[in-house]
Parts: structure tokens; sequence; C-alpha cells
């Protein structure tokens, strides 16, 4: 069965520091993997996606993901943190031989210290 | 180009009580998907339709949920009997056919049921 841990609940970096947040998935076909942002109260959104191709992909507001299958992990990384992204970041795999629906991680909470 | 919108935003309803929730996906979208969170968890997957027809419901949506997409554009979910257990997020999101199943979320509806 297909399933995503993001280790570690909560993540906590300085203004300009590496953000890093892990993702481990499991899945019996070639994963589609996604990382979505969720500002308090609000809904999803898309990051970035990996489906086929390239394995480091770039997302929006200067986050990349790297897909290793050898590893089967999806970590998010942004290079130099700012304010604005303190939010709750989620993995997820796609079931796309299940009519695409989500399973997704149980997220992480990212605070930047200034 | 609007995005995935949910009416209402808030909800509060008393136990017992029937409440209904509208999606509107973004148009031409022909997957729309229906997911739950609830406080510090990622989303679950309750179900989806392609176009009108439903193709999947999840062993979370009990008998007192149904959903429902008349003519492939908007859905609407309905809980039946309210519980405090249904309080929650209830997001919704579509994908368009073909392509790499990226979901576009809406705001999402909070439900307390008191």
């Amino acid at each position: 069965a297909q399933s995503v841990t993001q280790l570690g609940s909560h993540v906590s970096v300085s203004e300009g520091a590496l953000v890093l947040l892990r993702c481990n998935y499991s899945s019996s076909v070639p994963p589609y993997l996604f990382w979505y942002v969720q500002y308090p109260n609000q809904g999803l959104q898309l990051l970035l996606k990996y489906t086929t191709g390239a394995t480091l992909v770039k997302g929006i507001n200067g986050f990349e993901a790297e897909f290793k299958k050898s590893e089967t992990s999806f970590h998010l990384t942004k290079p130099s943190a700012h304010m604005s992204d303190a939010a709750e970041y989620f993995c997820a795999v796609s079931l796309y031989n299940q009519g695409g629906k989500l399973i997704f991680g149980q997220g992480t909470e990212l605070s930047v210290k200034p | 180009d609007t995005g995935v919108s949910q009416d209402p935003r808030h909800k509060i309803t008393k136990r017992g009580q029937n409440v209904t929730f509208r999606c509107d996906p973004i148009s031409e979208h022909n997957r729309l998907y229906w997911y739950r969170q609830t406080l510090g968890q990622g989303p679950e997957f309750l179900t989806y339709f392609q176009n009108e027809a439903q193709l999947e419901k999840s062993r979370l949506l009990s008998d007192r949920f149904s959903a429902e997409r008349p003519k492939g554009s908007f859905s609407t979910l309905e809980i039946q009997r309210t519980e405090q257990g249904d309080s929650a997020m209830y997001l919704c999101a579509s994908s368009p056919n073909g392509g790499s199943y990226e979901q576009y979320f809406g705001p999402g509806t909070r439900l307390t049921v008191t």
C-alpha cells in the first residue's frame, strides 16, 4: 500500500538558513510525488511535483526537491529561509492508477525565526 | 483564471442537523476530489468524480455522507445527522484530465459541530 512519512512534525530555522523538510514514500508503482504548502485557515497550494524525467524539480518561492528512488525519498529544500515561508508543508504521493487520489503525509510545520 | 471555490467557508451546526457544502472546480477540470482534514493531520481522501461519475468512495465516508456532481461541473457534499466527530476542514480539489494528476485545492469549508 502507498504511504508517506514526513520526518519531524515541527522544524524551526533562522531567517536566511537552509530549509530541509524530509519525506519518504512507499509505492507499488512508480510514484508521482507532490509538495503542498498550507497557510493557516487556507487550502493547499501546489509547490512542486515530480512525475517522470529530471529528478531535481524546482517549484515556486525558491523551493526544490529531489526524487531519489534508491532512498524512496523526496525531500524539500530551500537555500535561504524567509519569514513568509512559515507554514505547514505536506508531501503527497498520487495513486495515478486509482484516479489520481493523493495520499498525504502528516505534515511538517515550519517556523522561521528572525 | 479563477481557482477552486468552496461555499460556505465556515459552518457551525448542532449535532443531528444536516449540512451541505458546495465546490466549484476550475472550469474544464474533469476530475474533482473531496478530502477531510482534522487538526494537525494531513488531508484524507473521501471521494472523487470523473465528470459526473463518482468512481471511488473511501471507507471514511459513512452512509451519512453523500456527494454528487450532477452535470460534471460543481459538486456538493452532504452530511446527514452530523456528529461531533464530523468537525473538520473539508477540502475540494480539481484536476485536469490526463497529465500529471496535479490537484488544485479550494480554500476549504471548516465545519464545527456543537
